[in-house]
């Protein structure tokens, strides 16, 4: 079936460093989404991407579209502590007519000052 | 409003007991998504509405698990008969017409089942 793999599951990094994290699959997508969650709040779309190979900026963060329409990366450049939140990446789910959302078990970034 | 709302944030009830959660979508989404979220791990799909009605019922854990949405926009997740594995937030989402990618969330409600 279809999965998204993220990885790390978790970081723990000094204020100031870049980061980067990625979602794999088995399955091919043809859209790719980063969501972040803030605690005690529900997830806020980050980026979308909708081409393979796709390059998007949003301020800080990167992310992209992988070639093989297998995978996503994220990058965080020049980490700040309000970055600390649980990322998710997701794609539309094609067996269900991409209706709805397949999820990551996201990655949990905590940012030392 | 501006954004969606859910009520009540908190929910702390005694197992047995039937509670309902109520979700406000941003005003013209037509899709409407409930998720669960357990402390520390992902999103868990439950049910989808577009407009009234659901297609996709399929992530509902059990019969005890119901929802219903009017007007094409409030919705209520009801849960009959509450277990203490149902303790979890609840988190519902709307999307833009034509773009059930773009997910906008609530705040969750945080439910505790004793």
């Amino acid at each position: 079936g279809q999965q998204l793999n993220q990885s790390p599951q978790s970081m723990f990094i000094q204020e100031g460093e870049d980061v980067s994290m990625n979602c794999t699959s088995s399955s091919i997508f043809n859209t790719w989404l980063w969501y972040k969650q803030d605690p005690g709040e529900g997830p806020v779309l980050l980026i979308a991407l909708y081409k393979a190979g796709e390059l998007t900026s949003n301020g800080r963060l990167t992310a992209q579209f992988g070639i093989t329409r297998k995978d996503s990366f994220l990058n965080i450049s020049a980490s700040i502590p309000s970055d600390v939140g649980i990322y998710f990446c997701a794609a539309p789910d094609r067996a269900g007519n991409n209706r709805k959302l397949i999820w990551g078990l996201g990655t949990s970034l905590a940012v030392n000052p | 409003g501006a954004g969606v709302s859910q009520s009540p944030s908190n929910k702390v009830t005694e197992k047995g007991k039937d509670v309902e959660l109520r979700c406000d979508p941003i005003s013209g989404h037509t899709a409407l998504y409930w998720y669960r979220q357990s402390l520390g791990q992902g999103l868990e799909f439950l049910i989808y509405f577009q407009g009234n009605s659901a297609p996709d019922k399929s992530g509902l854990p059990s019969d005890r698990f119901s929802a219903e949405r009017t007007g094409g926009s409030v919705s209520t997740l009801t849960i009959q008969r509450t277990q203490q594995e149902d303790s979890a937030v609840y988190l519902c989402a709307s999307g833009p017409p034509g773009q059930n990618e773009k997910l906008f969330f609530g705040s969750g409600t945080q439910l505790s089942v004793l």
